[in-house]
């Protein structure tokens, strides 16, 4: 069974211009998150869908933030513009029913901003 | 609010010694914990959760850990460390909405 997919693995960007990660996760899993994780911490949690539908992006910061999930399969999330204190990890995970229970993780975008 | 507190941010032990990752939570409800590791350069794995029944919880790689309630603790123990076993290792507790709240992190450092 593949793992969750993520591109790029390492992207590194100006300040001010855009940035897209892509995510494919589990094939049957509903349900999607998107985390960050910034140098010596934790991941953060950034929205979570139930298929299509964005359930929680509460933590997402909306000014500069988008996310989306056509079609309950795939992800993507922007940013723009880029600020500096976005260089973080990217995370991408998935789970097999509604729950954070047990979720799987993709191994991640590293982003840099410079 | 759920929160995690992990003791010890980097944290060495000599090859085939005991290791012990602790890690406290907070919660108002029954929680749910996991144990996650982080590789190089890799996503997160599950090593091992506890939802209910035996508070003694098995995982993968010979470890373990055991939830005490009274002490609001959920400490990951493996009897012998192996090289192998150098990673950063993160706690995790989830809410009544599914949410998860990582710890901070503990990198382990296995010794020759």
């Amino acid at each position: 069974e593949a793992g969750v997919v993520q591109s790029p693995r390492y992207k590194i960007i100006e300040k001010k211009q855009p940035v897209a990660f892509w995510c494919n996760p589990i094939s049957g899993h509903n349900t999607l998150y998107w985390y960050r994780q910034n140098l010596g911490q934790g991941p953060e949690l950034l929205i979570r869908y139930e298929n299509e539908e964005a359930v929680d992006d509460s933590q997402l910061p909306k000014d500069r933030f988008s996310a989306e999930r056509l079609k309950g399969v795939d992800s993507t999330l922007k940013i723009q513009p880029a600020e500096l204190g976005d260089s973080a990890v990217y995370l991408c995970a998935s789970s097999p029913w509604q729950g954070g229970y047990e979720q799987y993780f993709g191994p991640g975008t590293r982003l840099t901003v410079t | 609010a759920q929160s995690v507190t992990q003791l010890g941010s980097h944290v060495s032990v000599s090859e085939g010694a005991l290791v012990l990752l602790r890690c406290n939570y907070s919660s108002s409800v029954p929680p749910y914990l996991f144990w996650y590791v982080q590789y190089p350069n890799q996503g997160l794995q599950l090593l091992l959760k506890y939802t209910t029944g035996a508070t003694l919880v098995k995982g993968i790689n010979g470890f373990e850990a055991e939830f005490k309630k009274s002490e609001t603790s959920f400490h990951l123990t493996k009897p012998s460390a192996h090289m192998s076993d150098a990673a950063e290792y993160f706690c995790a507790v989830s809410d009544p909405d599914e949410k998860l709240t990582f710890g901070t992190g503990t990198r382990l450092t296995i010794i020759p």
